[in-house]
């Protein structure tokens, strides 16, 4: 059974029109993280969230957005897409309280920008 | 910050050989741990291994080990008896107390039947 599950597989949007990612989880985790994912790159991490705390990565762009409503969803909002937004968008999921704790990953969501 | 390097962008491997996968890394932080990840085509990506840095016992599962060498801030991967499942990107990412998650630029295996 999926346990961390990203929606949609696939995303086309239009230059400039905003777009939402979206994230569920069934194994009630604490922190919730996005990753961009560029062919053959290494996951660049763009935020977390520990439980409510949101934590932004110094270089992640502002025409990032996230929300976390609850604790099984979370969604990523791409406010103006730009050509060089078009990658593979992955959440991941792990327990807060001990670094040993593996991330679970979605299968992701590939964004093309048209 | 933390860095995380892979020097070896791909690389093959004979099916039922054995293959080592380097991964070095920078950090200033004395707790932390490392893992090795697989992202198979087109599916997502999963736990192969992970070692705790106060640890020094290399860490196995399987046919999967791993070399740590903390004072050198290198940990490896080896594969042994590669099967053709085995094909995918592998990443070495490092996680700290804040929980933090990086990811190196990965490595592209291939196994060769």
């Amino acid at each position: 059974d999926a346990m961390v599950i990203q929606n949609p597989r696939y995303q086309v949007t239009q230059f400039g029109k905003p777009v939402t990612l979206s994230c569920s989880q069934t194994l009630n985790h604490n922190v919730m993280y996005w990753y961009q994912q560029k062919s053959s790159q290494a996951p660049k991490l763009l935020f977390h969230y520990y439980d409510k705390d949101f934590n932004n990565e110094a270089d992640t762009p502002d025409n990032f957005q996230s929300r976390r409503p609850n604790t099984s969803f979370c969604f990523l909002d791409i406010r103006s897409p730009g050509l060089g937004d078009a990658a593979m968008y992955l959440c991941a999921t792990s327990r807060a309280g001990g670094m040993n704790t593996e991330a679970f990953f979605g299968q992701g969501t590939r964004l093309t920008v048209v | 910050a933390q860095t995380v390097t892979q020097s070896q962008p791909e690389m093959s491997v004979q099916e039922a050989e054995t293959v080592t996968l380097s991964c070095t890394y920078d950090t200033s932080e004395s707790n932390y741990y490392l893992f090795w990840y697989k992202q198979p085509p087109s599916r997502q990506m999963i736990l192969v291994i992970r070692q705790e840095a106060y640890k020094q016992q290399n860490a196995t599962e399987n046919r999967f080990s791993v070399n740590f060498q903390k004072a050198a801030k290198s940990f490896s991967l080896k594969i042994s008896d590669s099967q053709l499942g085995d094909t995918a990107m592998y990443f070495c990412a490092f996680r700290n107390a804040g929980n933090m998650l990086t990811f190196g630029g990965g490595t592209r295996l291939m196994v060769k039947p």
